[in-house]
């Protein structure tokens, strides 16, 4: 099925683990993003890259690293990872000229 | 920069009666898109409903309407006829319109609807 698929879909690391969120959508679409969700705060930016081989920083890029590898596939990387990166993570891919986002299901991640 | 605000954090609703959604937004341009993406407990975003600027008429999408007042900068989803299939978290989103730098959506904080049976 064509779409945004999120792996892994659960995670728990211990402080200081690094980890790496894989994001690929098969749509062909130009532009990628990287959200996070916090109980009370919405959906906030934390990537995006508008075209193969650019990424920008987003609302609350701070402790995290991303990747274009390429048009397909972008990844979140947390290199040190601390409670309070403890939330869900959503990956999204968006065509120009078109309107919404389509999501990925998202990945829980836990941070102990 | 932009700014999505919901006010409502939760609200209730009977099942088969009516209920709206605020949600209040902040921008300097004049061409935009406004959205509405429901989240249910399956963690899944789906997009219920959206608005072009542009557009002077209020979208709409079977029970699912809107009621946009750009000069007030207002943007709100009214559901008709309540099912409980409609329990969600509900955001309300923003984003420029294409040819401006900045593409992301900016989304609200989001109401979470119950349904009461």
């Amino acid at each position: 099925n064509a779409g945004v698929t999120q792996t892994p879909k659960f995670q728990v690391l211990k402080t200081g683990q690094s980890m790496t969120l894989q994001c690929a959508q098969d749509m062909n679409h130009n532009s990628m993003y990287w959200y996070r969700q916090d109980p009370g705060m919405g959906l906030r930016l934390i990537y995006y890259s508008a075209s193969e081989g650019t990424t920008d920083k987003g609302e609350v890029p701070n402790g995290y690293n991303v990747s274009r590898l390429n048009k397909r596939e972008f990844s979140l990387r947390l290199e040190s990872a601390a409670p309070s990166q403890t939330s869900v993570y959503f990956c999204a891919s968006r065509e120009r000229f078109t309107y919404g986002y389509t999501f990925g299901s998202g990945t829980r991640l836990t941070v102990v | 920069a932009q700014t999505v605000t919901q006010s409502q954090p939760e609200m209730s609703v009977q099942e088969a009666e009516t209920v709206t959604l605020s949600c209040t937004y902040d921008t300097s341009e004049s061409d935009y898109y406004l959205f509405w993406y429901k989240q249910p407990p399956s963690r899944q975003m789906i997009l219920v409903i959206r608005q072009e600027a542009y557009k002077q008429q209020n979208a709409t999408e079977n029970r699912f309407s809107v009621n946009f007042q750009k000069a007030a900068k207002s943007f709100s989803l009214k559901i008709s006829d309540s099912q409980l299939g409609d329990a969600a978290m509900y955001f309300c989103a923003y984003r420029s319109a294409e040819g401006n730098r900045d593409d992301k959506i900016i989304f609200g904080k989001g109401t979470r609807l119950h349904i009461l049976p």
